[in-house]
């Protein structure tokens, strides 16, 4: 069956250090999205892409990035982790279909905590 | 821009009893809506969506909501609770002129008591 993969699953990082959560899908869906998840706020857009080649930036972008060189993969990167960044992290994808609407489906979450 | 309100961030309700989770959107363009469940340590799963073609919709697990353009309102309900409802719901709205994104309310945990 398709699906949709986060890993890691948890992950306890030092402030100031790299971190790069996958994601990988098998539907074959052109969109891809990053949520972070934060109580009381819901989910929140971090990064999306339409395609290979194609990331755009979300509301919450700032301290983070996307590459996407494959349809099946959207690695998302901290480039310098900060306290502020500990959260869930929700990766999702869509088929891009004319007329709409596209359904998200989302993968189990990444839980990133930086001390 | 769109904004999405869920009335509630907990609501507890017991076994059998009805289930009414509110949401209310705010957006420039006729929208998509969409409510989606988190059991814990879930990822979310989509309940249902309301596409335009009719006002009251029906989804998964015995949910299903009514788009009300004049109270520019798509509350949640399902005639009676069962315990494996308690979870988070989100309603969510989607911008025909923005692409795919989804915009989410904060959630609204349901509790439900025996």
């Amino acid at each position: 069956d398709a699906e949709i993969t986060q890993s890691p699953r948890h992950k306890i990082t030092e402030t100031g250090r790299q971190v790069t959560l996958a994601c990988h899908q098998t539907w074959n869906h052109n969109n891809m999205f990053w949520y972070r998840q934060d109580l009381g706020h819901g989910l929140r857009l971090i990064h999306y892409s339409y395609g290979v080649q194609d990331t755009n930036k979300g509301e919450v972008s700032d301290g983070y990035s996307v590459s996407r060189s494959n349809t099946e993969d959207l690695p998302l990167t901290l480039e310098s982790a900060a306290s502020s960044q500990t959260s869930v992290y929700f990766c999702a994808s869509s088929e891009s279909t004319s007329g709409g609407p596209d359904t998200q489906y989302f993968g189990p979450g990444t839980r990133l905590t930086v001390l | 821009a769109q904004s999405v309100t869920q009335l509630g961030s907990h609501v507890s309700v017991s076994e059998g009893a009805l289930v009414l989770l509110r949401c209310n959107y705010s957006s420039s363009v006729p929208p998509y809506l969409f409510w989606y469940v988190q059991y814990p340590n879930q990822g979310l799963q989509l309940l249902l969506k309301y596409t335009s073609a009719a006002t009251l919709v029906k989804g998964i697990n015995g949910f299903e909501a009514e788009f009300k353009k004049s109270e520019t309102s798509f509350h949640l309900t399902k005639p009676s609770a069962h315990m494996s409802d308690a979870a988070e719901y989100f309603c969510a709205v989607s911008d025909r002129n923005a692409g795919n994104m989804l915009t989410f309310g904060g959630g609204t945990r349901l509790m439900v008591k025996p």
